[in-house]
């Protein structure tokens, strides 16, 4: 079974431009969670959507949404880009909505410039 | 809030020791979990271990096991028999009954696992 896959694998944006990551989650799962990793630190966490409703959102700027298709896939837009958006943004997948471990995928490295 | 620490920045151990990474956590929410991830250079988080708040039990998967010390707030990871391939970044992350999904990430643990 194919894991979590996410596209593009890096992007090289500039300030001030937008950007669309896309996810795809585990067969089956219809949890998406997406987490940015600034280099040297452990991921932090943007948004859970289960069900296609937001369960969740971290202290993020509204620069940053998400949204879950019917097929459980998803997408984060980031808005503005700003230097400090430059990350690791990982997208991980469960299969229920409770404690459960999530799976990740590899991550889309974003770049601004 | 929830806050997890991890005090060893670095850890360099002999292939085929056993090794210990430590784990503090900080929640007031009675029921959460812990985990561990390992995410190898190329950058995905890879699931190790779980362990419930309330679990009586120590979690244990193949060579990985969980120290689960409540009255600590401590969960360490323990690898046994450490291989080359272990060299990796460690997370240790919780979650609670407000945010099942919602991971909070301490600052990693490199270990480094020498021939």
């Amino acid at each position: 079974d194919a894991g979590v896959t996410q596209s593009p694998t890096h992007l090289i944006k500039t300030r001030g431009q937008q950007v669309t990551l896309r996810c795809s989650p585990i067969s089956g799962h219809k949890s998406v969670s997406w987490y940015q990793q600034v280099l040297g630190q452990g991921p932090q966490f943007i948004f859970q959507y289960y069900e296609k409703e937001e369960r969740g959102r971290g202290n993020f700027p509204d620069r940053f949404s998400a949204r879950q298709f019917p097929n459980y896939s998803s997408e984060l837009n980031v808005n503005a880009l700003l230097l400090g958006d430059s990350a690791l943004y990982l997208c991980a997948s469960s299969s229920w909505d409770g404690y459960n471990e999530q799976f990740f995928g590899p991550g889309t490295r974003l770049t601004v410039l | 809030a929830q806050k997890i620490t991890q005090t060893q920045p670095g850890m360099f151990v002999q292939e085929k020791e056993a090794v210990t990474l430590d784990c503090t956590y900080d929640t007031s929410d009675p029921s959460y979990g812990l985990f561990w991830y390992k995410q190898p250079s190329s950058g995905e988080m890879i699931f190790l271990i779980y362990q419930g708040s309330y679990d009586q039990q120590n979690a244990t998967e193949g060579r990985y096991s969980l120290n689960f010390q409540k009255a600590r707030k401590s969960a360490n990871l323990v690898i046994s028999a450490s291989q080359l391939g272990d060299s990796a970044m460690y997370f240790c992350a919780m979650s609670s009954i407000q945010g099942a999904q919602k991971l909070v990430f301490g600052q990693g643990t490199r270990l480094t696992i020498n021939p």
